[in-house]
């Protein structure tokens, strides 16, 4: 089984451009969350999709950041304008059922500079 | 909300010897504590839960406790190896929640 694909591993932008990071989770996993660690901190919480639907985005920081799941296959996160404040490991991670109660695989992260 | 809070930050450990992370979290109403582990380059793995109904569970070298009137729930891996060597981060969350949420992390080196 293909775990949780995620892509750039990497992306270097200066401030003021647009990043767009992709999620493909595992197949058939309908629940699908986005996570953000900054500077060594706590693994943050930023949204969850279940399937198509934004079930929770309450942790999303701001309206620069937007969340899309294309008819509930993988996801993308868009952030524009980027700004220094947003460097961070992005996770996304997917499971079978909500609640976070059965566990998250979760995929290697992209790693975003802002310079 | 949930907050979890982990210590030590930073743990460095002979080889062979024991090492334990504590962690404590704030909404009596969490039910579920799963402990990832962080190895370079990669997404966190779940290694270990443990549920509100049960005090203690062992899993080879590594066993979780809890204590829900403290709201402590503890990771203890015996005979530690180098390739223990990672961040581990614990987490607390409840059926209800749609999301799990995570303590700052341990950094965990092991010594050979």
């Amino acid at each position: 089984e293909a775990g949780v694909t995620q892509f750039p591993s990497h992306s270097v932008i200066e401030k003021g451009q647009t990043v767009t990071l992709r999620c493909d989770p595992i197949s058939g996993h309908d629940n699908l969350y986005w996570y953000r660690r900054v500077m060594g901190k706590e693994i943050k919480f930023l949204l969850h999709f279940v399937k198509e639907s934004k079930q929770d985005e309450s942790g999303m920081p701001n309206n620069r950041f937007l969340a899309e799941r294309t008819g509930g296959t993988y996801s993308t996160l868009k952030v524009q304008p980027a700004e220094l404040e947003d460097s961070g490991v992005y996770f996304c991670a997917s499971s079978p059922r909500g609640g976070g109660y059965y566990g998250y695989t979760f995929g290697s992260g992209t790693r975003l500079t802002v310079v | 909300g949930e907050n979890v809070e982990q210590h030590p930050s930073t743990l460095s450990v002979q080889e062979g010897d024991s090492a334990v992370i504590k962690c404590t979290y704030s909404d009596s109403a969490s039910n579920y504590f799963p402990w990832y582990k962080q190895e370079l380059g990669k997404g966190p793995q779940l290694i270990i839960d443990i549920r509100s109904n049960v005090g203690e569970k062992k899993d080879q070298r590594i066993a979780v406790t809890l204590n829900k009137t403290a709201k402590h729930f503890s990771l203890h891996i015996t005979e530690t190896q180098p390739e223990d060597s990672a961040v581990y981060f614990c987490a607390a969350s409840t059926a209800s929640y749609d999301k799990v949420i995570f303590g700052p992390g341990t950094s965990l080196s092991v010594i050979p």
